[in-house]
């Protein structure tokens, strides 16, 4: 099954500034999906990230807000833009275990993320 | 939202005591799938039961599914202090390729 590293592991950033977040896969895959947890919550997508596509963002989610950047099969970056207290969350990102959806998904170790 | 609900909310129990949590989803399924995550880290895949399953063993768990009422649960068996962790249920949509997430359970098994 793939292996994700996924850095940072936390942050500590200014209101307004912004974070990038990254993903990298020990093998290739066609989708890579990013979420986000709010503190106490349950993972809700962000969006969908393809290799030579633009990311499908979920609704509520924006380009402007959380632009997404996938260069090829095994890396991929999200970044929080313009951040303010409540983009304080864990970030993930993850990844289909196997092409035919018998064996779940693998996630990265997340990113906990505050702003101050 | 098309979240799933799960209950309990947060479970404290003995060590060696068995437990149970419960998710209901709300649309139909390619299948459900069980994830536990550590303190606020990366979720671990569990097990994974497909919508034509009615029940699958993996070690000291036990899922069932009801897709007549939309609800798993996941049981855990023989509980150890190493299984204190935040549970999630997941859906798959059929011809889907995105998870929902349920609410999850906060589970602590005590010495």
């Amino acid at each position: 099954s793939a292996v994700i590293s996924q850095k940072p592991s936390r942050d500590i950033c200014q209101r307004g500034t912004s974070l990038t977040i990254q993903c990298q896969v020990d093998s290739q895959v066609t989708m890579m999906f990013w979420y986000r947890q709010q503190p106490g919550q349950s993972l809700t997508l962000i969006a969908t990230a393809n290799q030579g596509s633009e990311a499908t963002y979920e609704s509520g989610f924006v380009i402007d807000k959380f632009p997404i950047s996938r260069p090829n099969l095994t890396f991929s970056t999200l970044t929080v833009s313009n951040m303010s207290p409540e983009d304080s969350s864990i970030y993930l990102c993850s990844v289909e275990r196997a092409g035919d959806r018998k064996y779940g998904y693998t996630f990265g170790s997340g990113t906990r993320l505050t702003v101050v | 939202s098309q979240q799933g609900e799960e209950d309990p909310q947060a479970l404290s129990i003995q060590e060696g005591e068995n437990a149970t949590m419960n998710c209901s989803y709300k649309t139909s399924i390619n299948n459900l799938q069980w994830y536990r995550q550590n303190s606020g880290r990366g979720l671990v895949h569990l097990i994974l039961i497909r919508s034509n399953e009615r029940e699958k063993h993996s070690g000291r768990l036990r899922v069932t599914l009801d897709t007549s009422k939309k609800s798993s649960s996941l049981l855990i068996t023989a509980s150890r202090a190493a299984d204190t962790a935040s549970y999630f249920c997941a859906t798959l949509e059929g011809g889907g390729n995105k998870l929902t997430f349920g609410t999850g359970t906060q589970l602590k098994v005590e010495l």
